[in-house]
């Protein structure tokens, strides 16, 4: 079992649309969490960080369920600029671990 | 700010050659990490240094890689012998601190490895 798995996509949406993203992850004793943004042939960029009561930024909403070990990314009301590759990412004390990521894709 | 430098951005070797990479991280980041990212494949760590110091070495392929970071600055990793597989993004990135809290990372653009 991989130790950060996550939809493998593509995820295809038209403008407008609300998609969510799904992550589990292996490690029980993982610390903390974040969602990575990674456009084509960019580098990766921190887009939020998850915590345990869930958090809001805009359109995007990330939530954390420890007992399950899965996090999730809810994206409201797509842009064309949201076409990207989803990064989750599983921090177990110095120990980061990176899902494959997400890809999506929002059309007009 | 000045963000993370990584050169060269773009590299051919053959295989069996050697390469070596350069990162500059953010000024007064102690926490720097490279990793190595495989098209289609979230970024994987290979090494990650406290000031000059190595924390994390788990997956660094020892026998053909190898890095370093004399003055807690700047970093150089090394692959000697290349082979196809070492085809690759490489990316470093860094953080204030490391540890077990949130703890943003900063990635250079990266330098994209192709093993002919």
């Amino acid at each position: 079992r991989k130790e950060v798995e996550q939809d493998p996509g593509p995820f295809n949406v038209p403008e407008g649309a609300t998609v969510a993203f799904n992550c589990t992850y292996s490690n029980s004793a993982s610390q903390s969490f974040f969602w990575y943004r990674q456009d084509c042939r960019k580098e990766p960029k921190l887009l939020m960080s998850v915590y345990s009561s869930g958090n809001e930024d805009g359109r995007f909403t990330a939530q954390l369920n420890r007992a399950s070990q899965y996090i999730s990314l809810l994206i409201r009301d797509s842009k064309l600029s949201d076409s990207a590759t989803y990064l989750c990412v599983v921090n177990s004390g110095n120990d980061m671990r990176f899902g494959a990521g997400t890809r999506l894709t929002v059309k007009p | 700010e000045a963000g993370v430098a990584q050169s060269p951005r773009y590299k051919i070797i053959e295989k069996r050659q050697s390469v070596a990479f350069w990162c500059n991280p953010i000024s007064g980041h102690a926490t720097l990490y490279w990793y190595q990212q495989i098209l289609g494949q979230g970024p994987k760590l290979l090494i990650q240094f406290q000031n000059n110091g190595v924390v994390d070495d788990s997956q660094l392929p020892k026998d053909r890689f190898s890095a370093e970071r004399l003055k807690g600055v700047d970093s150089t990793l090394k692959i000697q012998p290349a082979k196809l597989e070492d085809s690759a993004v490489y990316l470093c990135a860094s953080s204030l601190w490391g540890g077990s809290s949130y703890n943003e990372q900063f990635f250079g653009p990266g330098t994209r490895l192709t093993v002919l």
